[in-house]
């Protein structure tokens, strides 16, 4: 059974850089089969796509985040990771990793539980 | 960038109801999928490319539409079914969520 997991730290100052890392159990993640991507959601509100990795490190990511936004995928420790820079109180979210297919998009079909990460001084 | 508009913001209704929500796009989408909600708990894919249901989805959820105007019917509430939904499309590698529309127990 495929699991993800969310991890980092809880706190960070305003202008600082949001760090998170997704680990993957029960299937590797350097597949040709699937994207592996971070969403977020401000506590009370709706889901926002940060953005999408493969295998290969390529990317693509939301055009509103992209000059923030560093998305990266260690496939020797089945890992990949977010950073945010530059941060603020808008930035404090649930954030969730999330898995999509290659080539025909199915939905995010795998999701970890979300990690809430709070911008504040 | 695609912007997904829900309706209604709340529907209130009782089990065994039918409950119809719609997700209308500011342009025509590629790839349409609807998520179920729970408080505390991650998203949950419910229906992928318009109509399709993710596994273990019940026969009760489906999914409708083409180009900017799709539907997710629920034919029948169930208690568990109290939540809130979301539409999502992916149009040339970009990717917008609705804003959700709260299905609630009248």
């Amino acid at each position: 059974q495929l699991q993800l997991q969310e991890s980092g730290p809880g706190l960070v100052k305003p202008s600082e850089t949001l760090s998170l890392t997704c680990s993957v159990s029960g299937d590797s993640i350097n597949t040709n089969s699937y994207y592996w991507a971070w969403i977020r959601q401000p506590p009370g509100r709706g889901l926002e796509w940060i953005g999408s990795v493969f295998r290969s490190g390529n990317t693509y990511n939301s055009p509103s985040l992209q000059s923030r936004v560093t998305i990266s995928i260690d496939t020797s420790s089945n890992h990949f990771s977010l950073r945010l820079r530059s941060v603020t109180a808008a930035d404090t979210a649930f954030y969730y990793c999330a898995r999509h297919r290659f080539g025909d998009f199915r939905g995010f079909d795998y999701w970890g539980q979300g990690a809430l990460v709070t911008v504040s001084s | 960038e695609i912007v997904l508009a829900q309706s209604p913001d709340t529907l209130s209704l009782s089990p065994g109801e039918r409950a119809t929500l719609s997700c209308r796009a500011s342009q025509t989408v590629t790839y349409l999928a609807w998520y179920q909600q729970k408080p505390g708990q991650a998203p949950r894919l419910l229906i992928y490319d318009t109509s399709t249901r993710a596994t273990g989805i019940p026969a009760r959820f489906s999914g409708s539409g083409s180009e900017t105007d799709f539907t997710l019917t629920i034919s029948s509430l169930e208690p568990e079914d109290f939540a809130v939904y979301y539409c999502q499309q992916r149009t040339n590698w970009r990717v917008t969520f609705g804003p959700g529309t709260k299905v609630d127990i009248k």
